[in-house]
Parts: C-alpha cells; sequence; structure tokens
C-alpha cells in the first residue's frame, strides 16, 4: 500500500524555527509537494521537491532524501499567519497525488 | 473566473436528495479532481479525470459519480446523500503530471 507520514500537531513560538517532517511509502516517486492550509480554507502550494537537497523559498525550505523516502518543511522565523495545517503530497509512478493527512502547526507568541 | 471555482460555497442538504457540485476552471488543465476533507483523515481522492472525456476512481468513490464532458467543468453528483457524506468537498486541477495542484474554496456539505 501507499503510505505518507506526518506528525499530526506540532506547537512552536512566535520567532523560532519549526522542521516538519513527511516519511513516504509509495508506488514511485515522481515529486514531493508540500501545501499550506489555513482553517477554513483551501491548499496552497508552498513547494515543489523532486531531486534529492534542499530548496529554498524565503522563510520556507524544504528538503528531499529519496533514499530515505524523507522530506521536511523548514519554517524559520516563525510568524502568528504562519499557524496552518502543513500537508505533505507525493507523486506516485502513475502521476497521481498521494496525500498525508497534515500537520497541525500552532504558534504561540 | 480566475483559477478555478466552485459552487456552492455550502449547502445543507436532506438525506435522500439529489445534489451537484460546480467545478469549473479556466486554466486549461486537463487533470482535474475531486477531494473529501474529513478532519483527522486529510484529503481523499474521489474521482478524477486526466482528460476530457475520461474519469475514474479514487479511494472513496461510492455514493459518487463524475463527468468529464469537456476541459473546463467537472461536476461531482451525490445520487442519494447520506450523513455520512457531511464533509468539505474540494475540487483540485493540475496542468501537467510534475506541476502543482490548484484548489477551488471548497463546498461545505451538511447532509442531515
Amino acid at each position: 500500500g501507499q503510505n505518507i507520514d506526518q506528525p499530526t500537531e506540532m506547537t512552536a513560538t512566535e520567532g523560532a524555527i519549526v522542521q516538519i517532517n513527511c516519511t513516504y511509502q509509495t508506488s514511485g516517486f515522481n515529486g514531493l509537494f508540500w501545501y499550506q492550509q489555513h482553517a477554513g480554507e483551501a491548499p496552497t502550494f508552498l513547494s515543489y521537491n523532486v531531486l534529492d537537497g534542499l530548496e529554498e523559498k524565503g522563510r520556507f525550505s524544504s528538503f528531499l532524501s529519496r533514499s530515505k523516502g524523507y522530506s521536511y518543511l523548514l519554517l524559520k522565523e516563525l510568524q502568528m499567519k504562519d499557524s496552518a495545517s502543513y500537508l505533505c503530497a507525493v507523486v506516485d509512478s502513475n502521476y497521481q497525488l498521494i496525500w498525508g493527512a497534515g500537520t497541525k502547526l500552532i504558534i504561540k507568541p | 473566473i480566475a483559477g478555478i471555482t466552485q459552487a456552492p460555497t455550502s449547502q445543507i442538504l436532506a438525506a435522500g436528495r439529489r445534489m451537484t457540485l460546480r467545478c469549473t476552471q479556466d486554466m486549461r488543465h486537463n487533470a482535474m479532481y475531486w477531494y473529501r476533507q474529513d478532519l483527522g483523515l486529510g484529503l481523499r481522492l474521489i474521482h478524477y479525470s486526466n482528460t476530457a472525456g475520461t474519469t475514474g476512481k479514487g479511494e472513496v468513490p461510492d455514493g459518487y459519480s463524475v463527468s468529464r464532458a469537456n476541459t473546463d467543468d467537472f461536476p461531482l453528483t451525490l445520487a442519494s446523500a447520506v450523513p455520512s457524506q457531511t464533509s468539505v468537498y474540494f475540487c483540485a486541477s493540475r496542468g501537467t503530471e510534475n506541476t502543482e495542484a490548484f484548489f477551488g474554496q471548497g463546498t461545505r456539505l451538511t447532509v442531515v
């Protein structure tokens, strides 16, 4: 079967750094996406990794290790508006998106 | 229309009634998807369409049907709604196999 694991919930402090992990076991791999979803809203695209390594985009970075079936999303200089759920999704061998259940990130002042 | 639009945004529906959720995109994306999102379960794929004229079943297709008569529209029909279909429904589209999916704003459906 196909499986994506993320922590259910994480808490961090405003101004700090947080790392959200995602591990996957899928039939093939053609890339990994991270999405942000604020409560009551639709998911919005954050990052895409298809090769091993780190992709940096402002305060957000995403890392991929294909050999380990592992990715993380790193959020720096946390702001209250970063309170949201973060979804990991893998593109499988049929180019379908397989979604994790999401990690709810709570930012405290 | 800019992007991908769903209608209605919310609906309360009596059990046993038929309901069609509408989804339209103007990005000329080939692939379109319907998901339901329930607390703690993440996004679950109901049906998908890789191109106009074709559809496929996702993880939770029972009780739902779709059609894809053209590139822009991908309606989702509940033939006879049941309370377990109470959920938030998201439509999404994707241009190519390695590009991100864009989501509609969602439809909050309550079946009573």
